[in-house]
């Protein structure tokens, strides 16, 4: 059974790089029909995809974070890793790492990360 | 503004059936799944594709699809269905991914 882990800083300064790992056990995130991907939760509000990486290492981003974005994988460690640049208060959410299956005409998200909150504040 | 649009709240009386509704262009392409999430935990996906659902899913759960509109239909509702549900698919484009602004049910 496949479980997600995330791990990082609660808590960037404004302007800085916020970082997060994503430990994946159970499974291969080079291997199968999946892709791996990042959802964010403000306090409130809806959930947000970030962006996601393929088994092939290639990625794809929301366009309206794309230019600060930044989704990679490291295989030795079955990790992948979320960077997003220049915070700033609006980027304060819960950030979660997913497993996502696709074909030509469907996506689902299973399993879910528990979850981190991250704080942007000075 | 997401381009998948869903009621922001929904009721029902315990025992009843209701109908959660996802509407978008996209949807006439691409399948949706949905996700139910509660209070300080993660979403849980309850139903993908056609109309399927995970294991552990009560059959209470299903899903249809028509045009540009698709449904979660939760039949006899419990008191335990009180939750957030999301939905989500692809954009028009195909590229990227979209979520529903979501749906908040109460169960009277």
């Amino acid at each position: 059974q496949v479980q997600l882990q995330e791990s990082g800083p609660g808590l960037v300064k404004p302007s800085q790089t916020l970082s997060l790992t994503c430990t994946v056990s159970g499974g291969s995130i080079s291997s199968g029909s999946y892709h791996w991907s990042w959802v964010r939760q403000p306090a409130g509000k809806g959930l947000e995809w970030i962006g996601r990486m393929y088994s092939s290492g290639s990625t794809n981003y929301n366009p309206s974070l794309k230019s600060r974005v930044t989704i990679s994988g490291d295989t030795s460690k079955n990790q992948f890793s979320l960077k997003v640049s220049s915070v700033t208060a609006a980027d304060t959410a819960v950030y979660y790492c997913v497993r996502g299956y696709y074909d030509d005409i469907d996506d689902w998200f299973d399993p879910w990360g528990q979850g981190t909150l991250v704080t942007v504040s000075s | 503004s997401s381009e998948l649009t869903q009621d922001p709240a929904v009721s029902v009386a315990l025992g009843q059936t209701v109908r959660i509704t996802c509407q978008g262009d996209s949807l006439r392409s691409y399948y949706v799944s949905w996700y139910q999430q509660k209070p300080g935990q993660a979403p849980v996906l309850v139903i993908y594709g056609k109309n399927n659902r995970p294991s552990g899913i009560p059959d209470r759960f299903s899903g249809s699809s028509s045009g540009n509109t698709a449904s979660l239909t939760i039949t006899g509702a419990q008191a335990e269905d009180e939750s957030d549900y999301y939905c989500k698919s692809r954009d028009r484009s195909g590229n990227h991914l979209v979520f529903g602004g979501g749906t908040k049910l109460t169960v009277l």
